[in-house]
């Protein structure tokens, strides 16, 4: 079975503090996402990167950088943690597909991190 | 504008009985697939069911089946014989293209089982 973990469930920071967030996956999947999750918005992509040291800006990443060192982590950061971004954060992870295939690309999500920025 | 919509913010269901979710897409990429995932109270994404572009049969996994109208974009999630278990908020996603796995969401379903 895919495994994705996040460092915390439950996060509390203050504002202007600098806040990371880890998530490791344990299958060897080339891609790895953050995503944030808001009431009656869905999930948005934050950023997303297809292998070691690459990033690629999502749709909302103003106020966030990622870093990927290791293939099997993937960090978030927020430089200077606002209470706009209080928020639930969830990391997934993906195979870069070689053939087409059902489902061949689906992503795997860990259980989330609920950040509350005071 | 919006890549995925849900029109149902929520949803009841009487338990044993069937449930449709909507899921209307947008897209001008003739390659794209369709995922729904099922969010528990617990927070966790989890992977239910996936309809390929060019996929000629619509998915079915278990209970759940997908019918996949590509004409009017839309791409429907089928719960049959709900289960209290079932109880939890629904994403449809899509991802364009083939070299890009990104996944567009939508707001998402809420559904609740009633006993």
């Amino acid at each position: 079975d895919v495994k994705v973990t996040q460092s915390s469930r439950y996060l509390v920071k203050r504002t202007g503090e600098k806040v990371f967030l880890e998530c490791v996956q344990d299958m060897d999947h080339e891609n790895m996402f953050w995503y944030r999750q808001d009431p009656g918005l869905g999930l948005r992509l934050i950023y997303f990167s297809y292998d070691v040291k690459m990033k690629e800006k999502g749709d909302i990443p103003e106020g966030y950088s990622v870093s990927r060192e290791k293939k099997e982590r993937f960090s978030l950061i927020l430089e200077s943690a606002s209470t706009n971004q209080t928020s639930m954060y969830l990391c997934a992870s993906s195979f870069t597909p070689r053939t087409s295939g059902r489902a061949a690309d689906t992503q795997y999500f860990g259980p989330g991190t609920r950040l509350t920025v005071l | 504008a919006q890549k995925i919509t849900q029109t149902q913010p929520g949803m009841f269901v009487q338990e044993k009985e069937a449930v449709t979710l909507d899921c209307t897409y947008d897209t001008s990429d003739p390659s794209y697939g369709l995922f729904w995932y099922k969010q528990p109270s617990s927070g966790e994404m989890i992977f239910l069911i996936y309809q390929g572009s060019y996929d000629q049969q619509n998915a079915t996994e278990g209970r759940y089946s997908l019918n996949f109208q590509k004409a009017r974009k839309s791409a429907n999630l089928v719960i049959s014989a709900s289960q209290l278990g079932d109880s939890a908020m629904y994403f449809c996603a899509m991802r364009e293209g083939r070299g890009d796995y990104k996944l567009s969401f939508g707001a998402g379903t809420t559904v609740t089982v009633r006993a």
